[in-house]
Order: C-alpha cells, then structure tokens, then sequence
C-alpha cells in the first residue's frame, strides 16, 4: 500500500502572509496533482504535475515537483481569505490506474 | 457546476437500513470512482469502474457494492447501515484511466441515526 502523507495537517494565518505545505511519499509518483476543497464540496482539480524538478504558477500559487518525483510542495503567496479550504495532493503510482490521496492540509487564512 | 451529478445531496436513514446514491459522470469521462470521506480518514477509495466494468477496489465493505450502467451512470448501494457509515460520499468521473485529473461531484452527505 502506497503512503502519501502532507505537512502540516492544519494551517491557520492572517491574510497576507506566505506558506508552504508539502507532500511526501517513500515511492515514485509517475504524475502528482494538486486539489483544493471548500467546505461542502468535492475537491477541485488545480495542477498536474509531471516531470522532476517541475514548477507551475497559478496565480499566487507556486507547485514544485521534486527532482526525484517523491515529493511536492505549493506556495502560496500573499495569503487571502478565498484561499482557505483543504489542500490535497494525490498521486499515481507506476502499475495503478487510480489516484492516491493524501489526508490534506486544511488552511485558514484570517481577514 | 463540475458536469459531475450526485443524488441526493443529503441523506439521513436509520442503522439497519439500505440506501442507493447516484452518480452522472461528466459527459465523454468513461471512469467512475466513488470515495468515502469523513474527518479523520480522509478521502477513502472505494470502488472504480471503467466503461462498464469494475477496475479496481479499495476500502469497500462487503456490505457496500456498485455498479456502472451502459450510459456509464453508476449507482453506489449501501447496506444494513451503522452509525460509522456516516460520511460524504464522493463521486468522481476521468476520461482516461490511470492518468488526468478527476472531476469531482459534490457529494451525497450521509447521516445514520
């Protein structure tokens, strides 16, 4: 069974401020994905990543991809309200046709 | 909206009981996934079917089953319910298999009393 595991599991911070959550795993993801979920929702798609050592901006957000592809990180900038929501990252292992996902980072950014 | 359709909404039945959720995948997606999350699992997978077929299977209970029509809707059926199932169950469809992103629906919330 694969284990993907994100840091922190819970972020609270006031608008403005930068931050940073991370996504590990002990094996290779052939691609890694980026979701974010507001509360009553289903996650939403924001970036696929493919290639190590890739990085993708979206608007504020900024995706790093690890060289080794075991790992994933997201940026976000200047923090606002509309940014809260739970962060999930999931990936595909090489040999399975569905993704796995981590349990999330839920962000709370303060007015 | 995502093109993901998920009924109903909301559901509240009691233990014991058998409920059916629905799910319309999103137009040309022949993948169906349904996933169980609740607060302190996480989003759960439960089951995959692919253009009819079943594809793969994670944490489903045998008390749980599913299953993909030839429109490609697919029903997820829950049965002789305990307080635990309660969760949001989530429907989400792709249009390949083992690679793209998943569009999600918005979840049929369950409540077991």
């Amino acid at each position: 069974t694969q284990l993907l595991e994100q840091s922190p599991q819970f972020l609270s911070i006031q608008e403005g401020e930068n931050l940073t959550v991370y996504c590990n795993s002990s094996s290779v993801f052939s691609s890694l994905q980026w979701y974010r979920q507001e509360p009553g929702e289903g996650p939403v798609l924001l970036v696929t990543v493919v290639t190590g050592g890739e990085v993708k901006k979206l608007k504020r957000l900024t995706f790093q991809f690890g060289d080794a592809r075991k790992d994933s990180s997201l940026h976000i900038t200047a923090a606002q309200p509309g940014d809260t929501g739970l962060y999930l990252c999931a990936g595909y292992y090489s040999g399975y046709s569905t993704l796995t996902f981590g349990k999330g980072t839920m962000l709370l950014v303060s007015p | 909206d995502s093109g993901v359709t998920q009924t109903p909404k909301h559901l509240i039945t009691a233990t014991g009981q058998r409920v059916t959720l629905r799910c319309s995948p999103r137009s040309g997606d022949l993948s169906v996934y349904w996933y169980q999350q609740s607060l302190d699992q996480g989003l759960q997978f439960l089951i995959q079917y692919y253009n009819g077929e079943e594809r793969a299977k994670g944490n489903i209970l045998e008390r749980f089953s599913a299953q993909q029509f030839p429109d490609l809707h697919s029903e997820l059926n829950l049965s002789s319910l305990e307080l635990g199932d309660s969760a949001l169950y989530f429907c989400a469809s792709s249009p390949l298999l083992g690679a793209g992103g998943y569009t999600f629906g918005s979840g049929t919330r369950l409540t077991v009393v």
